[in-house]
């Protein structure tokens, strides 16, 4: 069984950091490319980030309201999933879920629960 | 950057058809992807390329994409359909991002 597991969430003030990690099982991790989405209370969902696998360099894309605050990466020795949140924003508020794509063409067929990451003083 | 427009919510009754749309600009030429959210919980896929179905998935839930317009059909509605749905694309001509419609919430009446 595909399971995803966030952790890492948690509050924390503007400009403060936050290290997100997702623990992957039920699947061979390292052949898959991988993605962060949030959720802000209310709201809809928004995609942050993907990471390709080794054979794609580990190439990764970053949506244009995260790009250069936020950093994804992986660990397929430990079948892990991160997300580095630096330079936090009131507006980066929101609950983080991290998703398998199953081929490489851009869609999620198994999400985290997700974790809660609070930006505020 | 590429834009998808759910309307923000559709009601109907138990056992009617749902068709919840989602514009944007020649999303024909897009593989579109449905997500239903209950509250409180994660996404799930519901549909995949266009068409495709998870296992898993009843067939009452189907899509359709052409044109300007992707559509998600629920068929013979329940109460336990009650939920936020979410259409999403891959981007990949100026940027290669993931994008994803308002959503639409279903009341069931």
């Amino acid at each position: 069984e595909v399971q995803l597991v966030e952790s890492g969430g948690g509050l924390v003030q503007p400009g403060g950091s936050l290290r997100l990690s997702c623990a992957a099982s039920g699947f061979t991790f390292s052949d898959h490319f991988m993605n962060w989405v949030r959720q802000a209370p209310g709201k809809g969902l928004e995609w942050v980030a993907l990471i390709r696998n080794k054979g794609n360099s580990y190439s990764t894309e970053y949506a244009a309201s995260v790009k250069g605050r936020l950093t994804i990466s992986r660990d397929d020795s430990k079948n892990s999933l991160y997300l580095q949140m630096n330079s936090l924003r009131a507006e980066d508020t929101a609950v983080y879920y991290c998703g398998r794509d199953p081929d490489g063409s851009g869609y999620f067929d198994h999400w985290g629960q997700g974790t809660l990451v609070t930006v505020s003083s | 950057s590429y834009e998808l427009t759910q309307p923000p919510s559709v009601s109907l009754a138990p056992g009617q058809t749902a068709r919840i749309t989602c514009g944007g600009n020649n999303i024909g030429a897009h593989s579109v992807h449905w997500y239903r959210q209950k509250p409180g919980q994660a996404p799930v896929l519901l549909v995949y390329h266009d068409t495709g179905r998870p296992s898993g998935i009843p067939e009452r839930f189907s899509g359709s994409n052409s044109g300007n317009t992707a559509t998600l059909t629920i068929s013979r509605v329940e109460a336990g359909d009650e939920a936020d749905y979410y259409c999403q694309v891959w981007e990949n001509t100026r940027d290669h991002q993931g994008v994803f419609g308002g959503g639409t919430k279903l009341t069931v009446l």
